[in-house]
C-alpha cells in the first residue's frame, strides 16, 4: 500500500514562528502536493512539486514555500505565520501522468492540524 | 476555467436506505473525475475514479458513482448506507489534460442515522 507520512498531527505555533510541515511518501511518486483543507472551502492547493528541485505555485501560495531536495520528501514551509494560517494541511503523492494515458490516483497522508496563536 | 460543485453541505439519511452525494462538474474536454472520503481526523481516502468507459463506476466500500455526460454530473451513490459510512466525501476533478492537479468540491457532510 502507498504510504504517506507527515511529521505531526497537531502543532501549535506562535505569530511570526517559522513552521516546517514535513512530508514523506514511500512509492517512488513524482508529483508531491500540498493543501489546505477549511471548512466550506474544500481543499485548496497551496504547491506542486513534479520532481526533485521542480515546484509550482498552486491557488494559494502566498505565505507560503516548499522545498524537495529528496523525491521522497517535501515540505512546507510558514516563513512567518500567522493567524490566518490557522488549518488542515494535507499532504498528497502521485504518479506522473503518463502522456495520452490516465491520471493516477493521488494518495493522501493524514493532515496536520495547525493552530497558530 | 474547470470546476466542480457539491450543492448539498450536508446529506441525511437512515441506515440502510439509499445514498446520493451531488456532484457537478464544468470542464472542457473528457473530465477525469474522482470521489475521495475523509473520516474524522484523518486525511482523504481514494473512493473511485472515472477515466472513460462505463458510465456506472464501482469503487471501494460498496460505493459507485454515476457519470451523466448530459447532465454534467458524478453522483456518488451507495444501495445501502451504514452508519460507518458518515464521513466528509470529496468529488474532484483532474485540471487539465497536461497537468496531474486536481480541483475539489467543496465537501459534503453524509451522517447516516442508525
Amino acid at each position: 500500500d502507498v504510504k504517506v507520512t507527515q511529521s505531526s498531527r497537531y502543532l501549535v505555533k506562535r505569530t511570526g514562528e517559522k513552521v516546517f510541515l514535513e512530508c514523506v511518501q514511500d512509492m517512488d511518486h513524482e508529483n508531491m502536493f500540498w493543501y489546505r483543507q477549511d471548512p466550506g472551502l474544500g481543499l485548496r492547493l497551496i504547491y506542486f512539486s513534479y520532481d526533485v528541485k521542480m515546484k509550482e505555485k498552486g491557488d494559494i501560495p502566498e505565505g507560503y514555500s516548499v522545498s524537495r531536495e529528496k523525491k521522497e520528501r517535501f515540505s512546507l514551509i510558514l516563513e512567518s505565520a500567522s493567524t490566518n494560517q490557522t488549518s488542515m494541511y494535507l499532504c498528497a503523492s502521485s504518479s506522473l501522468l503518463i502522456a495520452g494515458g490516465s491520471t493516477d490516483t493521488q494518495y493522501f497522508g493524514p493532515g496536520t492540524r495547525l493552530t497558530v496563536l | 476555467a474547470q470546476s466542480v460543485a457539491q450543492p448539498e453541505d450536508q446529506v441525511n439519511v437512515a441506515e440502510g436506505n439509499p445514498l446520493t452525494v451531488k456532484c457537478t462538474y464544468s470542464v472542457s474536454g473528457n473530465p477525469y473525475l474522482f470521489w475521495y472520503v475523509q473520516y474524522p481526523n484523518r486525511g482523504l481516502q481514494f473512493l473511485l475514479k472515472y477515466i472513460t468507459g462505463d458510465n456506472l463506476v464501482k469503487g471501494s466500500y460498496g460505493f459507485e458513482a454515476e457519470f451523466n455526460k448530459s447532465q454534467t454530473s458524478f453522483h456518488l451513490k451507495k444501495p445501502s448506507a451504514l452508519v460507518s459510512d458518515s464521513a466528509l466525501y470529496f468529488c474532484a476533478v483532474r485540471e487539465s489534460l497536461d497537468t496531474d492537479k486536481l480541483i475539489f468540491g467543496t465537501g459534503t457532510r453524509l451522517q447516516v442515522f442508525p
